[in-house]
């Protein structure tokens, strides 16, 4: 069965720090994994994914990811934080692809000016 | 183009009122998709479609939660009789899938639901 965890609830940085969100997978098939971002009363909005081919991958607002296999391990970061990144980050693994995405329980970023 | 349209955003009823909340997924996509999303059990899929036909419906809590996409452009999730444990928020999303692999899901802004 598939399954992510997402290390730290909270987790705060300031302004022009570097953010780090961590996420662990497990998955017997392999993997898609993705980062969504959630700002307050709206709905989940792709970052960034990885299906297959480059391990490193970029996506919106200056966020990337990197997937490790050996590590399971899909963690997001972006070099400065910038207030506007203050939400809600969700990690979520898709097995092989299907419908059967499994969503970690959610980082919320706060940034500090 | 405009996203996944959900209605009513916020629907405050009491307890044993029947709730119908309503989705409009994105053109042309043809995977739908209803989550439900609480602080203690996070983002839990309710539903999913495909084509309009129910493909995966195991997510549904119980019988008083039902679920309809008579078109490719409207869906709809009904709960009755309501209960305060019902209180979350749903979101509906949609994708354009091919074959197995199911693409990027585009949610909407959702319904906070509360039932008193």
């Amino acid at each position: 069965a598939q399954s992510v965890t997402q290390l730290g609830s909270h987790v705060s940085v300031s302004e022009g720090a570097l953010v780090l969100l961590r996420c662990n997978y497990s998955s017997s098939v392999p993997p898609y994994l993705f980062w969504y971002v959630q700002y307050p009363n709206q709905g989940l909005q792709l970052l960034l994914k990885y299906t297959t081919g480059a391990t490193l991958v970029k996506g919106i607002n200056g966020f990337e990811a990197e997937f490790k296999k050996s590590e399971t391990s899909f963690h997001l970061t972006k070099p400065s934080a910038h207030m506007s990144d203050a939400a809600e980050y969700f990690c979520a693994v898709s097995e092989g692809g299907t419908y059967k995405y499994i969503f970690g329980t959610g980082t919320r970023l706060k940034v500090l000016a | 183009d405009a996203g996944v349209i959900q209605s009513p955003r916020h629907e405050v009823t009491e307890m044993g009122q029947e709730v119908t909340l309503r989705c409009k997924p994105i053109s042309g996509h043809n995977s739908l998709f209803w989550y439900r999303q609480t602080m203690m059990r996070g983002l839990e899929l309710l539903i999913y479609f495909n084509n309009n036909v129910p493909i995966d419906d195991s997510g549904m809590p119980e019988d008083r939660f039902s679920a309809k996409m008579p078109n490719a452009s409207f869906s709809t999730l009904k709960i009755q009789p309501s209960e305060p444990r019902d209180s979350a928020v749903y979101f509906c999303a949609s994708s354009l899938s091919s074959g197995r692999i199911t693409g990027e899901l585009f949610f909407g802004e959702g319904s906070r639901l509360t039932v008193l």
